[in-house]
């Protein structure tokens, strides 16, 4: 049970280079999250996905495009990347989205992104 | 949207016990107020989750008072390897999960 995992752990881009970021879970959790950590910050969602077939914008979703290709994967994609998304990505899974309580997410070990 | 207010930063000593006070107004009657704790290079991972009054587990406790517009974590005779970063959150009320930039624990011999 591997949990969530990432890949990359680490990628470097020149500016308007694109990339995809790829994001597993073996938990048969129904919702996805990918956020954003930049140095010395909090987390920022970019993008989440209630249910496998819908994503929905988080609070930084510009320059950013998801896709839920199944339960357990959940992509991230630069198309044209920029210095400002050079940051931490971090991708994350709950049973459901919220719940009563809250669903506990369960964390990847996070993909290291430069963008030069 | 439920937004938190937690201290920048504290300072503490191995064994001592440290109080983490998060301040949520806005919470909504259906909310929980959850913990994570992340350390340096790694995602953040949950640490308890409380509705009201206390919740107790083998990391830490979780105090709520009966407004529920804050929050306490305790963490018992913490040690180094406490040294991380505290968020609390409250949801589900909101889908835009917001962790803020949570409170960095130092732990010193």
């Amino acid at each position: 049970n591997a949990g969530v995992t990432q890949t990359p752990k680490f990628q470097v881009l020149k500016t308007g280079q694109s990339m995809t970021l790829q994001c597993a879970q073996d938990m048969n959790h129904n919702s996805m999250y990918w956020y954003r950590q930049d140095p010395g910050m909090g987390l920022r969602l970019i993008y989440y996905s209630a249910s496998e077939g819908t994503t929905d914008k988080g609070e930084v979703p510009n320059g950013y495009n998801v896709s839920r290709l199944n339960k357990r994967e959940f992509s991230l994609r630069l198309e044209s990347a920029a210095p400002s998304q050079t940051s931490v990505y971090f991708c994350a899974s709950s049973e459901e989205l919220g719940g009563d309580p809250y669903n506990e997410q369960f964390f990847g070990p996070g993909t290291r992104l430069t963008v030069l | 949207l439920a937004k938190t207010t937690q201290p920048i930063s504290m300072d503490s000593y191995e064994g001592q016990e440290v109080n983490i006070t998060c301040s949520h107004n806005n919470i909504a009657t259906n909310d929980y107020i959850t913990w994570y704790q992340q350390f340096p290079s790694q995602g953040p991972r949950f640490i308890i989750q409380g509705y009201k009054t206390k919740v107790t587990n083998e990391v830490a406790s979780l105090f709520i008072p009966a407004d529920r517009k804050s929050s306490t974590l305790s963490l018992p005779r913490v040690s180094l390897s406490d040294t991380a970063v505290y968020y609390c959150l409250v949801g589900p009320n909101t889908d835009k999960l917001i962790f803020g930039t949570g409170t960095r624990l130092q732990v010193f011999p």
